[in-house]
């Protein structure tokens, strides 16, 4: 049963407009969540984070949004850029425990920016 | 370089073999996992190690699997008698002591068995 989801396998942007990337999760224990971003043949490089009692924070060109009451987050990159192509990950965590646990990831969506 | 450490980053290993895959966390960086990655899927946790403890493995195969984070040196995961069905990519990430910190990965292990 995955926890995470990420329905899109993939996702084609033009250069300079918006990329919008989403995840949902059914675990509502999770309270910490964290986008990834992965090229082939290397570790998954963290990007962006946001803890359950934000809606929303920014890094850059990188915001995350969460909608807890739908479970849903999203990881918005504006403007793109060749670089961004990639596979992005997005994982979920929870430290109601008091200590850090595994991360759950998603699939995946690879994320292709067109000149 | 900072970063997390894991080697060898590739190996090949026959049918019934050991393998043993090692990883550096990050300087200051006492909490260790290590993931697993099958083609076409995400990462699956496996195990998180402190210095000396196994803090939560419910994500490991409850045979042939083991890990270990000892007092000195880097952590370890070994596989014994190795199948085909371990063909994968193990990563290793570390984050610090605090909670709330986003555990940073190694450019992981392929692992391939013949």
């Amino acid at each position: 049963d995955q926890q995470v989801k990420q329905n899109s396998p993939s996702l084609s942007v033009q250069e300079g407009r918006i990329s919008i990337l989403n995840c949902d999760y059914t675990n509502s224990m999770f309270d910490y969540f964290l986008w990834y971003k992965k090229y082939p043949a290397e570790g998954p490089t963290f990007l962006i984070s946001i803890s359950s009692i934000k809606d929303k924070n920014e890094d850059g060109r990188f915001t995350v949004f969460l909608n807890k009451s739908a479970k849903h987050l999203s990881l918005h990159i504006v403007p793109s850029q060749p670089g961004d192509s990639a596979v992005y990950f997005c994982a979920a965590s929870s430290y109601s425990g008091g200590g850090a646990d595994g991360l759950t990831f998603g699939k995946g969506t690879h994320l292709i920016i067109q000149p | 370089n900072a970063g997390v450490m894991q080697n060898p980053r590739h190996l090949v290993r026959r049918r019934g073999q050991e393998a043993r895959l090692r990883c550096s966390p990050m300087k200051g960086h006492s909490h260790v996992y290590w993931y697993r990655q099958l083609p076409e899927e995400g990462l699956k946790f496996m195990v998180y190690l402190q210095k000396e403890n196994i803090i939560d493995e419910s994500g490991m195969p409850k045979e042939r699997f083991s890990a270990e984070f000892p007092k000195e040196g880097p952590s370890i995961l070994r596989i014994q008698q190795v199948v085909r069905g371990d063909s994968a990519a193990y990563f290793c990430a570390s984050s610090p002591r605090s909670t709330g910190q986003p555990q940073h990965f190694g450019d992981g292990t392929r692992l391939s068995i013949l």
